[in-house]
């Protein structure tokens, strides 16, 4: 079965610090991975996909597939990069397996 | 586009009170996702569609009921509420299966008192 582990619930760093939001999954198939992010009251949306591979708002994640993992990373954390992270795998099926999700908070 | 669309954006219902969810998508997406969150908690998804005329139960569905008549709209239906419905419901599409982006509406922030 599929399934995504976003082992930090809450992860609250200062503002300049490197952030690290970690994603693992379980898949036995070729995975599609994305990060989607959602601003306080706002909707989910999208922030990185692997096949991608290029770097928004400063954000980078790179899929690891002998540890299965697809962490995000940033060198600087900014005040407003405070949201909630949800890792998502997409396989084959209708249904995307989402993670827990990961609130980043940014202190000043 | 307008994108994904979700009416209304707050509700308040009394217990065992009736109400649809409306979810409309600009996109021609033929993929459609009712998801709920709840406070301190990740998405759950309630329902979806793979097309007009195709729904399938997700991992929470019990409560709710959905029709596709249409690509565009996918309405979510909740019977005789109940407390345990208090959420935000976020509506989502997609142009294919799970390989690909899905798009997220506003969302509908439901209390049931």
């Amino acid at each position: 079965a599929q399934r995504v582990t976003q082992p930090e619930k809450l992860l609250s760093v200062f503002k300049g610090a490197p952030v690290e939001l970690k994603c693992n999954y379980s898949y036995s198939g070729s995975p599609e991975l994305f990060w989607y992010v959602q601003y306080s009251r706002q909707r989910l949306q999208l922030l990185l996909r692997h096949i991608s591979r290029e770097s928004i708002k400063g954000f980078t994640a790179d899929l690891n597939k002998g540890e299965t993992s697809f962490h995000l990373k940033k060198p600087f954390a900014q005040e407003e990069d405070s949201a909630m992270y949800y890792c998502v795998l997409g396989t084959g099926s209708y249904i995307p397996t989402f993670g827990r999700g990961t609130s980043l908070i940014v202190h000043p | 586009n307008a994108g994904v669309t979700q009416t209304p954006k707050f509700r308040i219902l009394k217990i065992g009170q009736s109400m649809t969810l409306q979810c409309t998508q600009d996109m021609n997406h033929n993929y459609m996702y009712w998801y709920r969150q709840d406070p301190g908690m990740g998405l759950k998804l309630i329902y979806y569609s793979v097309g007009a005329g195709i729904t399938d139960k997700g991992e929470v569905p019990n409560g709710y009921n959905v029709s596709r008549s249409t690509t565009e709209d996918f309405p979510l239906r909740l019977e005789l509420a109940a407390p345990s419905q208090t959420s935000v419901y976020f509506c989502a599409s997609s142009y294919s299966a799970a390989y690909n982006e899905q798009f997220f509406g506003p969302g509908t922030r439901l209390t049931v008192l």
